[in-house]
């Protein structure tokens, strides 16, 4: 069965760089959710998408900013890194309308350096 | 808004075991989700098991079952028979009701099994 697929799986950045994250969501999945994980720590929410429209907004910074085209899949833009945004960024996509359980099936993560 | 406690920093258990991680939760919702996530040292997240706060039966989904007590506000995760390749990190995860999809992450409890 498709997963979610997310590129790249590792990227290196200066601080004060930009990063662009992708994310492939499951096919007929019609949301996307972003989530940060530090290290040591638990998955936090950033931003999710219902129908390639913003459905909901957590801790996410301002100097980030998402989008999820009409092919489904999303982008997550960070600008102006900082040490802090070292971390493993998971994708994570489900099926709300008509799907019971809603339950996220999550991307490999994609680890961001920011050195 | 919601809570997921995880109080088991790290556990240890002999393979072909039982093991039992607990989590419990806060919520003023009504309708909720909780889902267990397995997150091997390679850092990906796999879904495990779902039980959904009207389900009348705890779920099942192979070697793992979740001892759900709503009253107490608890979804602890049973791991039977357990084996080499379950050692990782557990985390119990909700989701609420409404439109906010996201789900809220415990701490995690890092299972260790030994030969």
């Amino acid at each position: 069965a498709a997963g979610v697929i997310q590129s790249p799986r590792h990227l290196i950045k200066e601080k004060r760089e930009t990063a662009t994250l992708k994310c492939y969501p499951i096919p007929r999945h019609d949301t996307v959710y972003w989530y940060q994980q530090g290290p040591g720590q638990d998955p936090q929410f950033l931003i999710s998408f219902y129908e390639k429209m913003q459905s909901d907004k957590g801790s996410i910074p301002d100097r980030f900013s998402a989008q999820q085209f009409s092919d489904y899949h999303s982008e997550l833009n960070m600008s102006s890194l900082e040490l802090g945004d070292s971390a493993l960024y998971f994708c994570a996509s489900s099926l709300v309308v008509g799907g019971a359980k809603n339950e996220q099936y999550f991307g490999p993560g994609t680890r961001l350096t920011v050195t | 808004a919601q809570k997921i406690t995880q109080t088991q920093p790290g556990m240890f258990v002999q393979e072909k075991e039982a093991v039992t991680l607990d989590c419990t939760y806060d919520t003023s919702d009504q309708s909720y989700g909780l889902f267990w996530y397995k997150q091997p040292s390679s850092g990906e997240m796999i879904f495990l098991i779902y039980q959904g706060s009207y389900d009348e039966q705890n779920a099942t989904e192979g070697r793992y079952s979740l001892n759900f007590q709503k009253a107490r506000k608890s979804a602890n995760l049973v791991i039977s028979a357990s084996q080499l390749g379950d050692s990782a990190m557990y985390f119990c995860a909700m989701r609420g009701s409404g439109s906010a999809r996201q789900l809220t992450f415990g701490s995690g409890t890092q299972l260790t099994v030994l030969p």
